[in-house]
């Protein structure tokens, strides 16, 4: 079974430009997840998307956005690029709802870079 | 001061030994609790998912949930070379993935 599929692995932006990040997630997940590992910083939650819903997102300004898709896939856009940008971008699928949650898996990531 | 602790290490092992990884918490609200490990310019690969407190164990690896202590331990016996990398706890408090993760331990499996 394929785990999750995430493309590009690698992207190079120039500040100021939009990157778009996609995610294929393992089939049956219904719930997809970004996160920013940034040098030094950890993995911070950015955003969450199920039922073709945002269902929560983390302390990450507005030019973060993204969607999912009817098929579940998902993409995060990053507007308005910044050198701090740079990091690997990762997405998570797991199943779940408002009141539990199953374990979350994760892809190889998006190593996006701005310069 | 961050919810969740966790030492960066580097740590660095014998082939063979028993490595105890640890991280600390302060939100009482976490429930689920979870180890990745993750090697160099790679995603994280999910290790051990427990609910609560309690011990859970698969294969060389155990992990430990002390919920009154906010406290949990992963431990990995007979540790080999492959299990260089950097281990990272995570948890959360249900309903959805948000996992609020540590900066990670970086553990070197030296022969």
């Amino acid at each position: 079974e394929a785990g999750v599929t995430q493309s590009p692995t690698h992207l190079i932006k120039t500040r100021g430009q939009q990157a778009t990040l996609r995610c294929s997630p393992i089939s049956g997940h219904t719930s997809v997840y970004w996160y920013q590992q940034a040098l030094g910083l950890g993995l911070q939650f950015l955003l969450w998307y199920d039922e073709g819903e945002e269902r929560n997102r983390g302390n990450f300004p507005p030019r973060f956005s993204g969607r999912q898709f009817p098929n579940y896939s998902s993409e995060l856009n990053v507007n308005a690029l910044e050198l701090e940008d740079s990091a690997l971008y990762l997405c998570a699928s797991s199943w779940d709802d408002d009141t539990w949650n199953t374990e979350a898996f994760f892809g190889q990531g998006t190593r996006l870079t701005v310069v | 001061q961050k919810e969740v602790e966790q030492d960066p290490g580097p740590l660095s092992v014998p082939e063979g030994a028993i490595v105890s990884l640890n991280c600390t918490y302060s939100n009482s609200a976490f429930q689920y609790f979870m180890w990745y490990r993750q090697y160099s310019r790679k995603g994280p690969e999910l290790l051990m998912y427990t609910y609560s407190s309690g011990n859970k164990e698969d294969g060389r690896f155990t992990a430990q949930v002390d919920k009154s202590s906010k406290y949990i331990s992963l431990f990995i016996r007979d540790s080999q070379p492959s299990d260089s990398a950097t281990y990272l706890c995570a948890m959360n408090a249900g309903g959805g993935n948000k996992l609020t993760f540590g900066t990670g331990t970086q553990l070197k499996v030296e022969l």
